[in-house]
């Protein structure tokens, strides 16, 4: 199981820290993800961390704004995300990778930018 | 890392068969067997339905299956149930350790 927290209101150009608690599998075994969705648009992949937190990758939009982490000792992934912008606003889900799919998803938590 | 194409809406009968389709470029889709499937009920988070292109996760069942030509790769859905609507999106690796997802198809059982 997943779930997420941290999402809120927040204005422009501020900081939010999204977490994500993980429970009922070795958390430190999978590589992990975040995808974001606006408000009645699609899926969208935001980056991803491997398992043990050396290395990350992100979408274009995230990178230099967004930092994906983890504390595998308190089974726990994170997205911090600096100068946020309006169109940040989304649900952002946590997802665990399975073979190249994302088998466990986490309700998602509504990030809303807006001052 | 543009999205990969899918159409915007399918539609069937039940007990039809429909087809999703899903079209990248040459770095996701036609490059690496890692394309997944979803399924996405209003107000729940997607569901894994297919994962390296044909592979089902243990309790979907057997109606949905994947496959891929080229760029191109397909979800089928056959013997379509009412409990099939649902929202279908596709997503691939892509070279340099990146993700995609298409845009979505909106599935209606007619």
């Amino acid at each position: 199981q997943l779930l997420e927290s941290g999402g809120g209101l927040v204005q422009p150009g501020e900081s939010l820290r999204l977490s994500c608690a993980a429970s009922g599998f070795t958390f430190s075994h999978h590589w992990m993800y975040w995808v974001r969705q606006a408000p009645g648009k699609g899926l969208v992949w935001v980056a991803r961390l491997n398992n043990d937190g050396s290395s990350t990758t992100y979408a274009d939009f995230a990178r230099g704004r967004f930092t994906i982490s983890r504390d595998n000792s308190k089974n726990t992934l994170y997205l911090q995300m600096n100068s946020v912008r309006a169109e940040d606003s989304a649900v952002y889900f946590c997802a665990r990778d399975m073979a190249h799919g994302l088998d466990v998803w986490g309700q998602g938590t509504t990030v809303t930018v807006s001052s | 890392q543009s999205a990969l194409t899918q159409p915007p809406s399918a539609s069937g009968s039940p007990g039809q068969s429909v087809t999703i389709s899903c079209t990248g470029g040459g770095a996701d889709v036609a490059s690496y067997d890692f394309v997944s499937w979803y399924q996405q009920r209003p107000g729940e988070a997607p569901k894994l339905i297919i994962y390296e292109v044909i592979k089902r996760p243990s309790g979907v069942p057997a109606r949905f299956s994947g496959s891929k030509s080229g760029g191109t790769a397909s979800l089928t859905v056959s013997g379509l149930q009412a409990e099939d609507e649902a929202d279908y999106y596709c997503a691939s690796f892509v070279a340099g350790d990146y993700w995609v997802f298409g845009g979505g198809t909106t599935l209606t059982v007619l």
